[in-house]
């Protein structure tokens, strides 16, 4: 059973406002990952990290900024909100050299931001 | 670059098999997979392949891998209308370091 959790679930906001999605999992995976998912229902990578201090950019060009102080904890900011910015962003991990040595991701129930 | 392709629709009636298709560009894919997806939810690992194995079956479900032509299918037995979800394609390669490359999911639809 993945431990990996996601908050908020739902968040509506007006454009402008700054919004931090958290992510944490306790299952000491050093790989964990940010896609946005757009209403067509694919998955854009955005952001991933290899570990603590580590953060590279996806596929997909995003406004947005992660960091990784915490192998467990992997958040997501956007400093100033647009309504472009309205999508699904689910977060995962894995950990290729241990259980996980199939390369599956464990993602979180996702955060649903709607801004106006 | 790598890609993975799936059809986005799918509808079967209740009791039918499903059989949802996918194909990938990789050929140093190592595993491929399939992930479900329910309303509101995240992604959920439902079955995986090795890219040495032609075939995998557990319960329900029947992977078939045609390696040469870098097809993967996903049938579904006995379909039930809890297996209406979004089900997303997707591979890897330990060249790669395990990124994880999805197709754009497929939709299915099953009437009662």
């Amino acid at each position: 059973e993945a431990d990996i959790y996601q908050t908020p679930r739902y968040l509506v906001i007006g454009t402008g406002k700054k919004i931090t999605l958290e992510c944490s999992q306790t299952m000491g995976h050093d790989k964990m990952y940010w896609y946005q998912q757009d209403p067509g229902m694919e998955l854009h990578l955005i952001h991933y990290s290899y570990g603590v201090n580590s953060t590279e950019k996806g596929d997909l060009s995003s406004e947005s900024t992660v960091s990784r102080i915490r192998t467990e904890h992997f958040p997501l900011t956007l400093e100033s909100a647009r309504p472009s910015h309205t999508s699904q962003y689910l977060c995962a991990s894995s950990d290729p050299s241990g259980t996980g040595r199939r390369g599956e991701l464990f993602f979180g129930e996702g955060s649903r931001l709607t801004v106006l | 670059g790598e890609d993975v392709e799936q059809s986005l629709f799918l509808s079967v009636r209740e009791g039918d098999s499903s059989v949802i298709n996918c194909t990938y560009t990789d050929s140093s894919s190592t595993y491929l997979y399939w992930y479900k997806q329910e309303p509101g939810a995240g992604l959920q690992l439902l079955t995986y392949i090795f890219s040495n194995m032609d075939m995998k079956q557990d319960q329900r479900l029947t992977v078939l891998l045609n390696k040469k032509d870098k097809h993967l299918s996903l049938r579904i037995a006995d379909t039930q209308t809890g297996d209406s979800a979004i089900y997303f394609c997707a591979e890897s390669a330990h060249t790669g370091g395990f990124k994880t490359i999805f197709g754009a999911g497929t939709r299915l639809f099953v009437k009662a």
